[in-house]
Parts: structure tokens; C-alpha cells; sequence
């Protein structure tokens, strides 16, 4: 039952370069988002998904790209990585339940941008 | 203004004291609400859901006031792995599958 993951769990790059984070979940979840979250501010989501093929802005979506093709992947890209991109991104699920959505977490993934 | 405010901590409290945090939403239709806990940059983990009418789970209570538009969470004889960050999330009316979270919380529990 691995649940939800992500890869890589750490990642240093330059900035200027592309990076890609990966995010995997086994429950066939409908939603998936991705977060970041900064010393001094909560989460902050950045994209989200209802569904296959379908995605949404959230609240700092700037510099970022996602994707979703298959139900179990949503990976998150930094075309052009920045200093200020530095942060941990975290990757949830969810699925509609009796008494609300709950999320899912991945363990994050720290990337370090130089 | 934020659409999720909590009380901007630390709580710093000795072994079995009990405490309490609030948290305010300005979104009077939004649908549904929960408490998360995560520690030291781990992952957020589900703590309890809040229901209209309050709920318990051992010494944790939560407890929803839709009128003033705040949630609650009170927990009685405190541990030391108590410590944390507690999450106060909301979800939207209008899409319910997104979920606001505050900024947290921070409980350290001292022996």
C-alpha cells in the first residue's frame, strides 16, 4: 500500500535550469494538488486537479507548469527555476467522502535553488 | 484578509495542561472543516474532521460555530508529543474538492 509518493525527496539545481517533480498515488484519487510552504507562510497551493486532464490555477501558480494524463500521476515542473522557488512542495490527494474532502500527503520534496 | 486565520502561537504548556486554539474562516459557505497536525516540515496529517454539532477523539475536541465563523480545537492533559503544528483547513462551497489551509499553529509541551 504505498499511497502517495514523490520524487525526488531532495533536489539541489541551478537557477535558469528546468526541474520536473513527480508525484504518484495508488487509491485512484479524483483530486491531486501540489503545495509549497515557506518558513513565515502556510501552505500555499500552487495547481490543483479535479481529474484527468483537467487542472486548475491555485493561489501561486506563477513559474510553474503541471499536467495530469493518468489519474495517478501530477507532475509539477519549474521551467525556469528561481531562488525564490526554494521551498518544500508538498503533493496531496483526495476523494470526495461523507463530511468532506480529506487530503493525502506526500513527504515533500526539498529543492534547493542556487 | 485571510480567508483561514488561526492564533499565531508558540503555546508553550507544561505536561498535562490543557489548551486551546481557534481559527477563523471568512467564507460564510464554506463547506466543511478539519484539523491537521504536522510535525518539524513532515508531511500534514489529518488530526480530526469538525462537525456541526462537536466531536471528540480522546483528549482532542473540535468544535465548529458556523454564526461567528470559527473552529476550535481543544486539547485536555497534554503530552509531550503533543508538540506540533496544527492546521486549521476550510474548504471551499464552490469547488470542495480545494481546501484552504491557516498558517498554523505551534504547540510545544514541556515536561
Amino acid at each position: 500500500d504505498a499511497g502517495i509518493t514523490q520524487s525526488p525527496r531532495y533536489k539541489i539545481t541551478e537557477t535558469g535550469r528546468q526541474v520536473t517533480l513527480m508525484c504518484h498515488q495508488t487509491w485512484s484519487h479524483s483530486y491531486m494538488f501540489w503545495y509549497r510552504q515557506d518558513l513565515g507562510h502556510g501552505l500555499r497551493l500552487i495547481y490543483y486537479s479535479a481529474a484527468a486532464d483537467i487542472t486548475d490555477k491555485g493561489e501561486v501558480p506563477d513559474g510553474y507548469v503541471v499536467s495530469r494524463s493518468k489519474t495517478e500521476n501530477f507532475p509539477l515542473t519549474l521551467e525556469s527555476a528561481t531562488r525564490s522557488q526554494t521551498s518544500v512542495y508538498f503533493c496531496a490527494s483526495s476523494e470526495s467522502q461523507a463530511g468532506g474532502y480529506e487530503q493525502y500527503f506526500g513527504p515533500g520534496t526539498r529543492l534547493t535553488v542556487t | 484578509r485571510k480567508e483561514v486565520e488561526q492564533d499565531p502561537g508558540p503555546f508553550n504548556v507544561p505536561e498535562g495542561a490543557t489548551v486551546a486554539f481557534n481559527c477563523t474562516y471568512s467564507n460564510s459557505a464554506s463547506q466543511s472543516f478539519f484539523w491537521y497536525r504536522q510535525d518539524c516540515r513532515k508531511e500534514p496529517k489529518l488530526l480530526m474532521s469538525v462537525y456541526s454539532s462537536g466531536n471528540e477523539d480522546g483528549r482532542f475536541t473540535a468544535q465548529l460555530n458556523r454564526a461567528s465563523q470559527y473552529i476550535s480545537l481543544l486539547i485536555r492533559d497534554s503530552k509531550l508529543s503533543d508538540s506540533a503544528t496544527y492546521l486549521c483547513v476550510v474548504n471551499s462551497a464552490t469547488n470542495a474538492g480545494k481546501s484552504t489551509f491557516g498558517d498554523g499553529t505551534t504547540l510545544t509541551v514541556k515536561p
